[in-house]
């Protein structure tokens, strides 16, 4: 049973537009979440997180917005750039502490 | 620079081979973790480990064991290998100072 879901396997969008990638997860206890990017033949790499106590965390190009009530993150980037290309995985962090990763985006931006 | 090192970045094994994929940290974190990487199911844990000697199987444990018989060091263990745990292996450490960081990776095929 997944519980936390990508339900978009990939996603493209054009250099200097607005990507936007999606995270749903079944347990209401889960507070804390995180994002990562990950190359083929590299281990995933911190991208950016959000405490629950927070609806909005921003990082440069990279803004993340949790919905509580929704069970539902988003993951913004602005301006998108061919560099962003990558598969992103969201993932939450519950106690005791073991993430538990959704199935990831690939995300293609287009020069 | 902190570093989770996995010793090889490919391997290629015959099936029913017993199969060692090491994994060492050197930022004295107490938490491991192995995952495994398929596409469209994202990372998913199949062992982790708080403390030296100690392990907590995740989510896939079924064909893996683990040892941890030092701090820094996490192995993960195919008794026998099957094609169907053909997949890329990331290894990751957690603590405090630097959060959760993962290894490159191992490309493992079973044949």
């Amino acid at each position: 049973d997944q519980q936390v879901k990508q339900n978009s396997p990939s996603l493209s969008v054009q250099e200097g537009r607005i990507s936007i990638l999606n995270c749903d997860y079944t347990n209401s206890m889960f507070d804390y979440f995180l994002w990562y990017k990950k190359y083929p033949a590299e281990g995933p790499t911190f991208l950016i997180s959000i405490s629950s106590i927070k609806d909005k965390n921003e990082d440069g190009r990279f803004t993340v917005f949790l919905n509580k009530s929704a069970k539902h993150l988003s993951l913004h980037i602005v301006p998108s750039q061919p560099g962003d290309s990558a598969v992103y995985f969201c993932a939450a962090d519950p106690p005791p502490g073991k993430l538990i990763f959704g199935q990831g985006t690939t995300l293609q931006v287009k020069p | 620079d902190v570093k989770v090192t996995q010793s090889s970045r490919y391997l290629v094994k015959r099936t029913g081979e017993k199969v060692f994929l090491e994994c060492v940290q050197d930022m004295d974190h107490e938490n491991m973790f192995w995952y495994r990487q398929d596409p469209g199911l994202g990372l998913r844990l199949i062992y982790f480990s708080y403390d030296v000697k100690m392990k907590e199987k995740g989510d896939i444990p079924e064909g893996y064991s683990v040892s941890r018989e030092k701090k820094e060091r996490f192995s993960l263990i195919l008794e026998s290998a099957s094609t169907n745990q053909t997949s890329m292996y990331l290894c990751a450490s957690w603590g405090f100072s630097y959060g959760y960081t993962f290894g490159s990776g191992t490309r493992l095929t079973v044949v």
